[in-house]
């Protein structure tokens, strides 16, 4: 069984600072993806990743397979950049689904 | 957004009572997977689909029964629900193995 660690649980910062979650992994994989919940809501799909480093605005994703680690980084964070963001992988073949961090609790203050 | 949504999205019952928690896409995706998300546990799954009538049972499947009939539902049933299993349940869909997931917006149950 994959174990996924995130790092760190919580995280409170001011807004205009870069963001750095960490992810790591025990048994290599396939893909990982990186979620987003905010309060009460849904979770939305950030990131798919295999390999290398992904962008979409200020939010970048990268993963190291050798390491069994990934990063998200916020630039200039926000505070509707307050919300849990998961980390999930595929191990395997894939098929029995996504396998979870606990999240990481991230607000931004004005 | 993707076409997935549960229902009912809030629910109270009574310990003991069955319960049937739907999903429904418009996607046409082969994969539907019910996972339940608890504080200090994160998200684990109970059930996954990998085609009609075809289920498998996830980490946590003690107490929950499947069913898919059609390729756009998937339900979610409650043989005789306990206190323990009061949760937030969410319903995700992915394409193939490797390709994005789409969650639902999530079910509240409490269990009383």
């Amino acid at each position: 069984k994959n174990e996924v660690e995130q790092s760190p649980q919580n995280l409170t910062a001011q807004e205009g600072e870069f963001i750095t979650i960490n992810c790591s992994y025990s048994v290599g994989i396939s893909a990982l993806h990186w979620l987003q919940q905010h309060p009460g809501g849904g979770i939305v799909s950030l990131f798919m990743l295999s390999s290398g480093k992904k962008k979409h605005g200020r939010l970048i994703a990268t993963i190291n397979i050798q390491e069994k680690h990934s990063s998200l980084h916020i630039t200039a964070s926000h505070p509707r950049d307050s919300a849990v963001y998961i980390c999930a992988v595929v191990s395997g073949g894939g098929a029995d689904g996504l396998t979870f961090g606990k999240g990481t609790h991230l607000i931004i203050q004005p | 957004d993707a076409g997935i949504t549960q229902s009912p999205r809030h629910k109270v019952t009574e310990t003991g009572t069955p319960v049937t928690l739907r999903c429904h896409q418009t996607e046409n995706h082969r994969y539907m997977y019910w996972y339940r998300q608890d504080p200090g546990h994160g998200l684990r799954l109970i059930h996954y689909s990998y085609g009609v009538k075809d289920t498998d049972k996830g980490e946590v499947s003690d107490g929950y029964s499947v069913s898919r009939s059609k390729t756009e539902d998937f339900l979610l049933t409650l043989e005789s629900a306990t206190s323990s299993q009061t949760s937030v349940y969410f319903c995700a869909i992915t394409g193939t193995v490797n390709t994005e997931a789409f969650f639902g917006q999530g079910t509240r149950l409490t269990v009383v």
